[in-house]
């Protein structure tokens, strides 16, 4: 059990650029959850996959961000036409197929700065 | 809908003396708790939870925490603060019976003087 891994870690883009980032979750974790964190706040939950089901969707998940998970196994997250409020650190997480009460795992996050 | 409540901002204590980083929470039903660990630059790890039956719950590293359900609390204690202790501290919280999505509090950092 290598835990849930995050790529890249770091991603520098310009505005309007479109840019993709890869979870891939611990092996056999069927639910997937993404959060963004800014600075001195708390995880803000962005979407839920259980297996390759997108269940739950925030609002405030605008248009530009859209995340797949085929398969059920390694999730993308992409946001189109960066802008550079969407300046955060992006957090994947999984949790186990066994139980309703397990907690989730969180990857290392990727650091998106939008210049 | 569920909320949580981390109302410091900052907790400082010294090296030795007891810890306790408070949490305070708001779901329909029963709750799901947790507390989490997150080093700059670095992902949050699971330190506790509640889910059912004792109150004082242990976990990773020392930490307690205590589940109080008639003043929606779940506050996080160390009998011994170390300062490798110093760090940011979540609390988070779901209801048992609903979406399997956990909200997380603002955070608090935790700053241990040696």
């Amino acid at each position: 059990d290598t835990g849930v891994s995050q790529d890249p870690r770091h991603k520098i883009t310009k505005r309007g650029q479109n840019v993709t980032f890869r979870c891939d979750p611990i092996s056999e974790h069927n639910r997937l959850y993404w959060y963004r964190q800014t600075l001195g706040q708390g995880p803000e939950f962005l979407t839920y996959f259980q297996n390759e089901a997108q269940l739950e969707k925030s609002r405030l998940l605008s248009d530009r961000f859209s995340a797949e998970r085929p398969k059920g196994s390694f999730s993308t997250l992409e946001i189109q036409r960066t802008e550079q409020g969407d300046s955060a650190m992006y957090l994947c997480a999984s949790s186990s197929r066994t139980g309703p009460n397990t907690e989730a795992f969180f990857g290392q996050g990727t650091r998106l700065t939008v210049v | 809908a569920q909320s949580v409540a981390q109302p410091e901002d900052q907790v400082n204590v010294a090296e030795g003396n007891p810890l306790t980083v408070k949490c305070t929470y708001s779901v329909s039903g029963n709750p799901y708790l947790f507390w989490y660990v997150q080093y700059p630059n670095r992902g949050l790890q699971f330190l506790l939870k509640y889910i059912t039956g004792d109150n004082l719950v242990k976990g990773s590293y020392g930490f307690e925490a205590e589940f109080n359900k008639s003043q929606t609390s779940f506050h996080l204690k160390k009998p011994s603060a170390l300062v490798s202790d110093s760090a940011l501290y979540f609390c988070a919280v779901r209801a048992s019976g609903g979406s399997y999505i956990p909200t997380f509090g603002r955070g608090t950092s935790l700053i241990v003087h040696p």
